[in-house]
């Protein structure tokens, strides 16, 4: 299958800073990104989706003033946490797809959140 | 999303073959059934899709029935690497929507 990469796989930070979180397609062109965030023990929650060149599309409940989503190239996505809190800490998860309904998408290894 | 319902949790012996079944009565005729597993700490792998025939790939087979209400994921000779959480999703967009991840089945592998 085709490789997604996230960066940095794990960070610690202080409440109050930001944090980015980059996601890639390594071999192939990912039209459409999509966040998700996984709380312990619990299933994978969708947060965003976002689409090559225009503004993120956030699931109800999700601020996005907090959780701020570029995806400026075909093969690159970001997700910033600003102002983290401790409620953030969680294990934050992209996957890429080539956009195309009835494709399956492909998912970065995570990244795991911890705010002190 | 159609709603899907798995067990939450399965036991296989090594070397056999595990079958998990997956519940998906409300699936529409533009649904597919995706499978995806997630071993802890990581993110979750593609396994298979399929509409209305049965499917099969180099990792698993999967069996839907022919009403399309509800389906089984087959892997073949389970190992230990195996042990995952197995996500059964019915969905229409695929690759250009977001996933409804349920609670999926957690399958050990027993040696």
């Amino acid at each position: 299958g085709a490789v997604v990469s996230q960066h940095p796989s794990r960070v610690i930070c202080k409440s109050g800073t930001s944090v980015k979180i980059e996601c890639r397609s390594l071999d192939f062109q990912a039209t459409t990104m999509f966040w998700y965030r996984q709380f312990p023990k619990q299933s994978l929650m969708l947060m965003a989706t976002s689409n090559e060149g225009s503004k993120a599309t956030y699931e109800q409940g999700v601020e996005k003033d907090k959780f701020l989503i570029n995806h400026a190239s075909l093969t690159l996505s970001t997700l910033t946490v600003t102002s983290a809190h401790p409620e953030d800490s969680s294990f934050y998860i992209c996957s890429a797809s080539e956009g195309v309904i009835y494709n399956e998408q492909f998912f970065g290894p995570g990244t795991r959140l911890t705010v002190l | 999303d159609a709603k899907t319902t798995q067990p939450p949790s399965m036991d296989c012996a090594e070397g056999r073959a595990a079958n998990l079944p997956c519940n998906h009565s409300t699936i529409s005729g533009n649904e597919y059934v995706y499978w995806y597993r997630q071993i802890h700490s990581q993110g979750p792998q593609y396994i298979i899709h399929g509409l209305k025939n049965n499917e099969t790939n180099e990792m698993a087979s999967l069996i839907i029935t022919e009403d399309r209400k509800s389906s089984t994921l087959i892997l073949p000779h389970a190992t230990l690497r195996d042990t995952a959480v197995y996500y059964c999703i019915a969905s229409s967009g695929g690759g250009a929507d977001g996933l409804t991840f349920g609670k999926g089945t957690h399958l050990i592998i027993q040696p």
